[in-house]
């Protein structure tokens, strides 16, 4: 089975902080995506990485950055962690093929105070 | 640009009654769909998606959904509702055929009361 694995399931941090979100796929896929999901809002894409280094803009990309060092990790960066970026944070990892489906990680709620 | 609308943020059924959760898109090209779901505290997990081998796509637990071209729909179905079904359903059409990157509705939440 395809393992989609973020680093922490709950995390509270304190506005102006730098965050870290870290997500490690075992299957080599290709693609991995940075969501965020808000109630009523659905999942909005973040950030989306189609190779090592190669990273690019999502729906909402204001005040995150990315990382794509490995293959298989993908990280997710809140340069100074603001209230209104609290919320859950859900990775994903795809093959690159016709009609490929996306895997999801466990999520990480994001409490920023 | 392809988008996806669920209608109904909440849908509440008896246990045993049918389940209908209503997806309409909009695609320029041939759409790629998919349903998920999602359990409480958990990510998403894949239901089923539309391959266009077929119109009517079985996927797991009983779940089913019909893609109709002329309505632009592809509504997620189940027969009899479990409780355990209680959950937040997503359809999703694909962003780019190739690479998994999905467009989500705004997700429905299924209530199933005893």
């Amino acid at each position: 089975d395809v393992k989609v694995t973020q680093s922490s399931r709950y995390l509270v941090k304190r506005t102006g902080e730098k965050v870290f979100l870290e997500c490690v796929q075992d299957m080599d896929h290709e693609n991995m995506f940075w969501y965020r999901q808000d109630p009523g809002l659905g999942l909005r894409l973040i950030y989306f990485s189609y190779d090592v280094k190669m990273k690019e803009k999502g729906d909402i990309p204001e005040g995150y950055s990315v990382s794509r060092e490995k293959k298989e990790r993908f990280s997710l960066i809140l340069e100074s962690a603001s209230t209104n970026q609290t919320s859950m944070y859900l990775c994903a990892s795809s093959l690159t093929a016709p009609n490929t489906e996306a895997f999801f990680g466990q999520g990480t709620r994001l409490t920023v105070v | 640009a392809q988008s996806v609308t669920q209608l109904g943020s909440h849908v509440s059924v008896s246990e045993g009654a049918l389940v209908l959760l209503r997806c309409n898109y909009s695609s320029s090209v041939p759409p790629y769909l998919f349903w998920y779901v999602q359990y409480p505290n958990q990510g998403l997990q894949l239901l089923l998606k539309y391959t266009s081998a077929a119109t009517l796509v079985k996927g797991i637990n009983g779940f089913e959904a019909e893609f109709k071209k002329s309505e632009t729909s592809f509504h997620l179905t189940k027969p009899s509702a479990h409780m355990s079904d209680a959950a937040e359903y997503f359809c999703a059409v694909s962003g780019s055929s190739n690479t998994g990157k999905l467009i989500f509705g705004q997700g429905t939440t299924l209530q199933v009361k005893p």
